[in-house]
């Protein structure tokens, strides 16, 4: 069974511009969620959706935003970027099951925006 | 609000030697735990969970951790260091039920001399 992949692996941006990543999970898995990764600030959780609906927002500002598509691709976007979004985000999914119990949650790779 | 402590931010230990790397939680009820490994660039690796049931569980890789609810513990544990086991460790803590997210400590950094 194919893991978590993101695309892409490496991004270089200017301030100002805006960028999507992508995420495919595990076949079978409904929810992906987003994490930044900075040496800072550590593993900061961005967002989770589930069956295309967001069902968890952690503490960022508008300018991140995402989507979840039918298939359960998600894609996450940041807008006027700053130096300071310079970081490896990085997606996970799992089952997802709406009620009772959670499962654990399978990460990819990451992708590294570096933002100058 | 739950959160996850590792006390260690950093550790070197030699090739052979026992490892245990600590986590503690602060949690309103008994959560699941989690250890994932990260190498450098690279996403998180699932190590061990532990849902119920037997409170020391084996993961990959030679590792296990043992569940302390007395001591809001969840140590990972190595009898013997490889080189390869040189990366970052991360604990985590997640629901039982319902849609949280897990929180993350902020990790411990393993490395490994000869």
């Amino acid at each position: 069974k194919a893991g978590v992949t993101q695309t892409p692996r490496y991004l270089i941006k200017t301030r100002g511009q805006q960028v999507t990543l992508s995420c495919s999970p595990i076949s079978g898995h409904r929810s992906v969620s987003w994490y930044q990764q900075t040496p800072g600030q550590g593993l900061q959780f961005l967002f989770e959706y589930f069956s295309e609906t967001q069902r968890n927002k952690g503490n960022f500002p508008g300018r991140f935003s995402g989507r979840q598509f039918s298939n359960s691709r998600s894609e996450m976007n940041v807008s006027t970027l700053e130096l300071g979004d310079s970081a490896l985000y990085l997606c996970a999914s799992s089952l997802g099951r709406r009620e009772g119990n959670n499962t654990e949650a399978f990460f990819g790779q990451g992708t590294r925006l570096t933002v100058v | 609000a739950q959160s996850v402590t590792q006390p260690d931010i950093h550790i070197t230990v030699s090739e052979g030697a026992s490892l245990e790397l600590r986590c503690n939680y602060s949690y309103g009820a008994t959560p699941y735990l989690f250890w994932y490994v990260q190498s450098p660039g690279q996403g998180l690796q699932l190590l061990l969970k532990y849902f119920s049931g037997d409170t020391l569980v084996q993961g990959i890789k030679g590792f296990e951790a043992e569940f302390k609810r007395s001591q809001s513990s969840f140590n990972l544990r190595k009898p013997s260091v490889h080189w390869s086991d040189a990366a970052e460790y991360f604990c985590a803590v997640g629901a039982r039920a319902g849609n949280t997210p897990l929180v993350f400590g902020k990790g411990t950094r393993l490395s490994v001399i000869a």
